[in-house]
């Protein structure tokens, strides 16, 4: 079984710059997340995503990130101006039910300049 | 408010010796509890869990002990190995009415197995 994939795994940018990531997690699972990992810190949930829909975006930058799961099964995290504090590495994770593991991909480290 | 702290951001220990990392949460809503290993330039692997009705749960060379009234876990890993070497990451997860559960992660702990 395939695991989750991410994409680019490294990112540099200028701030006020967009960039976008993309993440096909792995197949059947219906629960999709994305986390923002700071150097030192441990991941911090953005958006987790019941099939096409969001369930929790509490914690997503609204000003400045946004995601979707248009087909329910890829997903894509976009920033749009990035800022010097957006630096960290972006992790997608899925999991086939409520109660399942969840899965990470190996991330996108971003660095804003 | 971290409700989830990992208070040693390192920790390293001999080949063969026992590795214990410690975990202490504050949300008395978390019910289900997990590790999970990470190592450089790749995404977090799930090692261990358990759940809030277990006291221990043992898999291998790995076991997790969850002390309730302390709000308190810990991660045993015995004999620990070179491979070892990690940053482990305590999770905490609640359940949301009408959705799937969400991890609170602590901030890890970089474990180093010497040879």
């Amino acid at each position: 079984e395939a695991g989750v994939a991410q994409s680019p795994r490294y990112k540099i940018i200028e701030k006020r710059q967009s960039v976008a990531f993309w993440c096909n997690p792995i197949s059947g699972h219906a629960t999709l997340y994305w986390y923002q990992q700071i150097l030192g810190q441990g991941p911090k949930l953005l958006i987790q995503f019941q099939n096409n829909g969001v369930v929790d975006d509490s914690q997503l930058p609204k000003d400045r990130f946004s995601a979707e799961r248009l087909k329910g099964v890829d997903s894509t995290l976009k920033i749009q101006p990035a800022k010097l504090e957006d630096s960290a590495v972006y992790l997608c994770a899925s999991r086939r039910g409520p109660t399942d593991t969840q899965y990470f991909g190996p991330g996108t480290r971003l660095t804003v300049l | 408010d971290q409700q989830v702290k990992q208070n040693s951001p390192s920790l390293s220990v001999q080949e063969g010796r026992i590795s214990i990392l410690n975990c202490d949460y504050t949300n008395s809503m978390f019910d289900y509890f997990l590790w999970y290993k990470k190592y450089p330039a790749e995404g977090p692997t799930f090692l261990i869990s358990i759940s809030s009705i277990k006291d221990k749960n043992e898999d291998g060379r790995f076991t997790v002990f969850l002390n309730k009234s302390a709000k308190h876990l810990s991660l045993h890993i015995v004999p620990s190995q070179p491979g070892d070497s990690a940053v482990y990451f305590c999770a905490a997860s609640a359940h949301l009415s009408g959705s799937a559960r969400q991890l609170t992660f602590g901030s890890g702990t970089q474990l180093t197995v010497l040879p």
